[in-house]
């Protein structure tokens, strides 16, 4: 069974701040995503990393996936109350029907205060 | 296009008795997944589909029943409710474009169903 282990669990911080989320794990993937979830919705995909040290930027947000593949972190610069959510990370298997099947972290449950 | 719809948004169930909830998604996605959400548990796999007719379980299958007739409906049925399942079920439609020479699965969730069981 292939684990993903994020934290923090939580993270409040003031707007305009800067953070980090880190998502971990023994397993190496064939592909990790990164979803905000908002609350009483569904999680919406935010980015997908493929490649062992690839970096992907959206605006003020910042994916890196690890060289050997088996971990991921997401930065967010000067922190906005609209990031305000929870973020999951997910890693696809590595082969076959597996490559459909997402290993979800438990979430960062991030706060934005004003 | 209306994504990956789900119905009801909100039910109520006594214990012992059954219900489904309805996934259908718009996108012609072949792959299609239920999920069950817990605080602390993070999102947890029921079942899943690569296509219509074929059903697979996930990690926490006990409980529940799927089929998948046509490509675009994939209802989840509760045989027996009890209260340890009381969550928020997501149902999931996705595809796998290849990039860099792997399939890189795209899910699309839908909005969820609250189920609490008394």
């Amino acid at each position: 069974t292939q684990l993903l282990e994020q934290s923090p669990q939580f993270l409040s911080i003031q707007e305009g701040e800067n953070l980090t989320v880190y998502c971990n794990s023994s397993s190496v993937f064939s592909s990790l995503q990164w979803y905000r979830q908002e609350p009483g919705e569904g999680p919406v995909l935010l980015v997908t990393v493929v490649t062992g040290g690839e970096v992907k930027k959206l605006k003020r947000l910042t994916f890196q996936f690890g060289d050997a593949r088996k971990d991921s972190s997401l930065h967010i610069t000067a922190a906005q109350t609209g990031d305000t959510g929870l973020y999951l990370c997910a890693g696809a298997g590595d082969s076959g029907a597996g490559s459909y099947q997402l290993t979800f972290g438990k979430g960062t449950k991030l706060s934005v205060i004003p | 296009n209306a994504g990956v719809t789900q119905t009801p948004k909100f039910q109520v169930l006594k214990t012992g008795q059954s219900m489904t909830l309805q996934c259908a998604q718009d996108m012609n996605h072949e792959y299609m997944s239920w999920y069950r959400q817990d605080p602390g548990m993070g999102l947890r796999l029921i079942h899943y589909s690569v296509g219509a007719g074929i059903t697979d379980q996930g990690e926490v299958p006990n409980g529940y029943n799927v089929s998948r007739s046509t490509t675009e409906d994939f209802p989840l049925r509760l045989l027996s409710a009890a209260p340890s399942q009381t969550s928020v079920y997501f149902c999931a439609s996705s595809y796998a474009p290849l990039a860099g020479g792997y399939p890189v699965e795209t899910q699309y969730f839908g909005p969820g169903t609250r189920l609490l069981v008394l």
